[in-house]
This record gives C-alpha cells, sequence and structure tokens, in this order.
C-alpha cells in the first residue's frame, strides 16, 4: 500500500525561484490538504480539497496555489519562493471530514536561501 | 475560531514511567477530537480518536477520554518505552471542517 506519497523529499530554492510540490494518493479519498510544519508551531493548512476539481484556502494560503484535476493528485505550487516558505510541507487526504482520520506522506523539507 | 492547546515540551521520561499530556481545546458545536503522532522523520499518523463527549479512545496502550465539561482529551499511558519517543499533536474536526493542530509535543523516553 502506498498511501499518500509526496515528492520530492528535500529541496533548496534560491529566493524568487519557483516549484511544484507533488502529492498522489491511491486510496480513492476525495479530500485532500496541504500542511506546513514549522518548529513548535504545529501544523498550518495551507489549502484543501473536497474532490476534484474544488478546492478553497486554508489559514495560510498566500505565496501558494494549487489544483485538483483528479482524485489522486494534488500539487501545491510555490511562486517566487521567499525565506518564509522554509518548512516541511505534509500533504494528507481522508475519505471524509469530521470523524475520518487523515493518511499524511513522509513531507518534503524546503529550504530557500 | 477553533483551537487546540497541549502542554509544552519537551517532555522526558524514564521507561515504565506514566505519561500525561494535557491537551485542551475551544470550538463550536461537538467536534471530533484525535492524537496523532509523528516519529522521527516521518509524517503524521493517527494514534486514536473520540467523536462524542464520554468516549474513550485507545490505541498501543494510550488513552484519551473526551471531556466536554473540562473540553479536555488528555493522552495517558502507564508504562513508556523508548520506542514511544516521538512528537504527539493533539487535534479536532468541528462538523465538516478541516483539522485543527496543536504545536505538538516532544516526548523522550531514556532507558
Amino acid at each position: 500500500n502506498a498511501g499518500v506519497t509526496q515528492t520530492p523529499k528535500f529541496r533548496i530554492l534560491k529566493i524568487g525561484q519557483s516549484m511544484t510540490l507533488q502529492c498522489t494518493q491511491d486510496m480513492n479519498h476525495n479530500y485532500m490538504y496541504w500542511y506546513r510544519q514549522d518548529p513548535g508551531m504545529g501544523l498550518k493548512l495551507i489549502y484543501y480539497s473536497v474532490g476534484a476539481g474544488i478546492t478553497d484556502k486554508g489559514e495560510v494560503p498566500n505565496g501558494y496555489n494549487v489544483s485538483r484535476s483528479t482524485t489522486e493528485d494534488f500539487p501545491l505550487r510555490l511562486e517566487l519562493a521567499a525565506p518564509s516558505q522554509t518548512s516541511v510541507y505534509f500533504c494528507a487526504s481522508s475519505p471524509g471530514q469530521g470523524i475520518s482520520g487523515y493518511t499524511f506522506g513522509s513531507g518534503t523539507r524546503l529550504t530557500v536561501v | 475560531g477553533d483551537s487546540v492547546t497541549q502542554m509544552e515540551g519537551p517532555v522526558t521520561l524514564s521507561e515504565e514511567a506514566f505519561l500525561t499530556i494535557n491537551c485542551t481545546y475551544t470550538a463550536t458545536g461537538y467536534p471530533s477530537l484525535f492524537w496523532y503522532v509523528q516519529y522521527p522523520g516521518e509524517g503524521l499518523q493517527l494514534l486514536l480518536k473520540a467523536t462524542k463527549a464520554d468516549d474513550k479512545g485507545s490505541n498501543k496502550g494510550f488513552e484519551a477520554t473526551y471531556r466536554k465539561e473540562t473540553t479536555s482529551f488528555h493522552l495517558e499511558k502507564g508504562s513508556v518505552q523508548v520506542s514511544d519517543s516521538a512528537v504527539y499533536f493533539c487535534a479536532l474536526s468541528s462538523g465538516n471542517t478541516p483539522l485543527v493542530f496543536g504545536k505538538g509535543t516532544r516526548l523522550s523516553v531514556i532507558a
């Protein structure tokens, strides 16, 4: 069982560069999420999706974009990278909201220099 | 808005000690409550959950009881092992909203 797969695992970007973090799930989950994890700050929701073609902003969406063209894929796009975007990014999926637990990927560690 | 407050870490315990990690919440309505665990270099894993008042979630020797009157969901384990060393996150979901996480509590268990 692959679950949620994130690529790359590590990346260093220069200020102003752009990149896409990939996320794929093979569990046919409708709901997908992007969180960022900063030391001592827990996880903050960036964007989420309740199904193909539908996305919504979370708590910290500025500087990011997402798309959801298929059930399986939920890429996160960083435009004009800034040092404040240095973080660990986690993608997650769930079959529903509320009582459903989330399945997390193993994360992407991004450093912007 | 909804929020979760966890005790500050790090917590350092000797093997076989009793563990309590406090978690309180603020939410509208009746949220579902969760504990997640993150081992070094990995993503978060669901540890246990409770969906209504007085429910007790349990898994791998860990327990937490949903206390509506005190808005709490404290995590407990009677005898910790070195392998329990990890970061523990309390989280909640109100209705159809995404999970809101606490800041996490790092646990270190020494032999």
